[in-house]
């Protein structure tokens, strides 16, 4: 157990929708990541971020978008969803802005 | 930009000794780190190497060459439980330091 939780584990949901995936860090993790990883494909870095601010994007669409709360939960926000979009999401965090990265089990999106 | 290039899949026999190469393209970049995902699971962080030269973990050691732009992975006593899929990764000096993966490689164990 790595220490990071991620919810839902499972979604399904159709074209044109929206979800909302939740990602709790580590215990004093400030930094928080998202990876997408589609089927047999590598980690796609997605955004990152620091104590609440944005701190390195990636080549994330703009029909996503995420944010870091006070509390250092995250959230990423998928909109208009697409087929393509289907994949496992990662949330990951790491103690500071640098440094090994905690990963949550994940969040498989299928849309169908 | 950057890029990590390592071979998509090795494999290899119960007790030998296995490298994983990883090869990149960066302007810059803190250090080299290694994951290993079982099929579907959470990445797990492996090793990290800084600088230069031979980190040694267990059955695992990690190696950099960054005149070279080059890293590996060696695994040593392969078990079963080592059929998985490995990771290299590069956290960048620029751009916030994002920590970029390459595209795994998938290690088959066979007894």
């Amino acid at each position: 157990d790595s220490g990071v939780t991620q919810t839902p584990k499972h979604l399904i949901t159709a074209t044109g929708q929206r979800v909302t995936l939740r990602c709790s860090p580590r215990s004093g993790d400030l930094s928080v990541y998202w990876y997408q990883q589609s089927l047999d494909q590598g980690l796609q870095f997605l955004i990152q971020y620091y104590n609440g601010e944005e701190r390195a994007k990636g080549n994330i669409l703009e029909r996503f978008s995420a944010q870091q709360f006070p509390d250092l939960h995250s959230e990423l926000n998928l909109s208009s969803l697409e087929l393509g979009d289907s994949a496992l999401y990662f949330c990951a965090s790491s103690e500071g802005a640098t440094g090994e990265l905690f990963f949550g089990e994940g969040s498989r999106l299928t849309v169908l | 930009g950057q890029s990590l290039e390592q071979p998509s899949e090795v494999t290899a026999v119960e007790g030998a000794i296995v490298q994983i190469n990883c090869t990149y393209q960066t302007s810059g970049f803190y250090g080299l780190s290694w994951y290993q995902q079982h099929d579907g699971g959470a990445p797990t962080f492996l090793s990290y190497n800084a600088l230069d030269g031979l980190e040694e973990t267990g059955r695992f050691s990690s190696f950099l060459s960054r005149s070279d732009s080059y890293g590996y992975l060696l695994l040593q006593e392969l078990q079963m439980k080592d059929s998985a899929s490995y990771f290299c990764a590069v956290r960048e000096l620029n751009q916030g330091g994002k920590l970029i993966f390459g595209q795994g490689t998938e290690l088959s164990v066979k007894p």
